[in-house]
């Protein structure tokens, strides 16, 4: 079946560790996500990335770094340089920007 | 940049209907998709309009006004499991296909 997978579901970071979400794909999505969201908000933007070996920072790109050295997948790292990690982590690909689907995310909490 | 506003509650009891608006400011624009999300989950699409104009799907439906730039979602036929947080996202012009959310509309749908 299609879809994206997130791994791990929880993770639990102590405090300065770097830490990496995991995201797969098996849709040939060229776009793909990543999205922060804390209890009660809405999704904020970190990075985004249109093709394989490019992508742009989103609103909150700060404390997180990516790559796409293939097209299924878009690990995010959360670096010690971000100071409330804490928080539900979504990633999300798309053909056309229109429509996107959307990992099941990874709570990751800080220790 | 990109920017979004939405109603942050709406309450509603079971059968009726209930239009979520969602007005947008953009540098580019290309089109506006709606999003549903329960307590704990992924967020799933629901629909996109990239042209004016009415798009329905069973008991949903979207709209959109590019000149206004403003689009609502209309739920029909109320039911419990309706009740979730409903997004609105642009997709920006141009290549590279960045999508960002507005902060989410929490709709609760009474018996």
């Amino acid at each position: 079946d299609g879809g994206i997978t997130q791994s791990p579901k929880y993770l639990f970071r102590k405090e300065g560790q770097n830490v990496t979400l995991s995201c797969e794909q098996n849709l040939n999505h060229d776009a793909m996500y990543w999205y922060r969201q804390d209890p009660g908000q809405g999704l904020r933007l970190i990075y985004y990335s249109q093709i394989v070996n490019d992508f742009q920072k989103g609103d909150i790109a700060e404390g997180y770094s990516v790559s796409r050295e293939k097209k299924e997948s878009f690990p995010l790292t959360v670096t010690s340089a971000q100071k409330n990690p804490t928080a539900f982590y979504l990633c999300a690909s798309s053909i056309t920007g229109g429509e996107a689907f959307f990992g099941q995310g990874t709570r990751l909490t800080v220790v | 940049g990109q920017s979004l506003e939405q109603p942050s509650e709406v309450t509603a009891v079971e059968g009726a209907i209930v239009q979520i608006n969602c007005t947008y400011q953009t540098s580019g624009f290309y089109g506006l998709s709606w999003y549903q999300q329960h307590d704990g989950g992924a967020p799933t699409f629901l629909s996109y309009n990239a042209l004016d104009g009415l798009e329905e799907t069973g008991r949903f439906s979207s709209f959109l006004s590019r000149s206004d730039s403003y689009g609502y979602l209309l739920l029909q036929e109320l039911q419990m499991k309706d009740s979730a947080s409903y997004f609105c996202a642009v997709r920006a012009s141009g290549s590279a296909r960045q999508l960002t959310f507005g902060s989410g509309t929490q709709l609760t749908v009474l018996p």
